[in-house]
């Protein structure tokens, strides 16, 4: 089966708290892709990283960082130092099939107060 | 702005009318991408397209669905007879076939239908 697991549904941080959002995957395919998505409250879905299943490689993108483990089939994120706007539904996402369908979790709602 | 764009943002239809919404992806796009997102769950996969050819359809997009994208550009997706559980947001999606953006999918802000 192929499928992207998401098992936080909701997480609440203060301002400036690092937070990691979990992602487990299953797929039979050794060629596959790994995204993130953010979805803003105004509800456009943002890319903000593909990593491919031959790159193991940890990427950090400003306060944001990721680390991908096959050995586990994960895909973690983290936000480093939290700020309000990064309050979102963010979304992992598995594409085996060499780019026409992507599958999605069922997201992660991140409240960050102030 | 040159980002996807859906029309209408929102539609609200009685049970049984049929709706069409339309996606304008990036211009030099040549994959388009239909997803369905209900409340609290992630975008499912409805159907693509590579220029004007449909190469792939989901099993959720019932015989009452319909896209078409007749010119390698803008997209419509039609549902006839409207139910109640069609009730979503439908969202369009378009990416570039590169070696550099492979995969990688740009989304509209989404129609959001309601059937009542």
């Amino acid at each position: 089966a192929q499928k992207v697991t998401q098992a936080q549904t909701e997480i609440s941080v203060v301002e400036k708290e690092d937070v990691t959002l979990d992602c487990v995957y299953e797929t039979r395919d050794t060629t596959y892709y790994l995204f993130w998505y953010k979805q803003p409250p105004s509800g456009e879905l943002v890319f903000l990283i593909r990593r491919n299943s031959f790159d193991e490689q940890n990427e950090i993108s400003g306060r944001y960082s990721w680390n991908f483990q096959k050995s586990t089939s994960s895909f973690n994120f983290t936000i480093t130092a939290s700020q309000v706007v990064d309050s979102a539904v963010y979304f992992c996402a598995l594409d085996y099939t060499g780019g026409f369908k992507t599958i999605f979790g069922a997201g992660t709602r991140l409240f960050v107060k102030a | 702005d040159t980002g996807v764009s859906q029309d209408p943002r929102h539609k609200i239809t009685k049970r049984g009318q049929n709706v069409t919404f339309r996606c304008d992806p990036i211009s030099e796009h040549n994959r388009l991408y239909w997803y369905r997102q209900t409340l609290g769950q992630g975008p499912e996969f409805l159907t693509y397209f590579q220029n004007e050819a449909q190469l792939e359809k989901s099993r959720l997009l019932s015989d009452r669905f319909s896209a078409e994208r007749p010119k390698g550009s803008f997209s419509t997706l039609e549902i006839q007879r409207t139910e109640q559980g069609d009730s979503a947001m439908y969202l369009c999606a378009s990416s570039l076939t590169s070696e550099a953006t492979n995969e990688k999918l740009f989304f509209g802000s989404g129609t959001q239908l309601s059937v009542l």
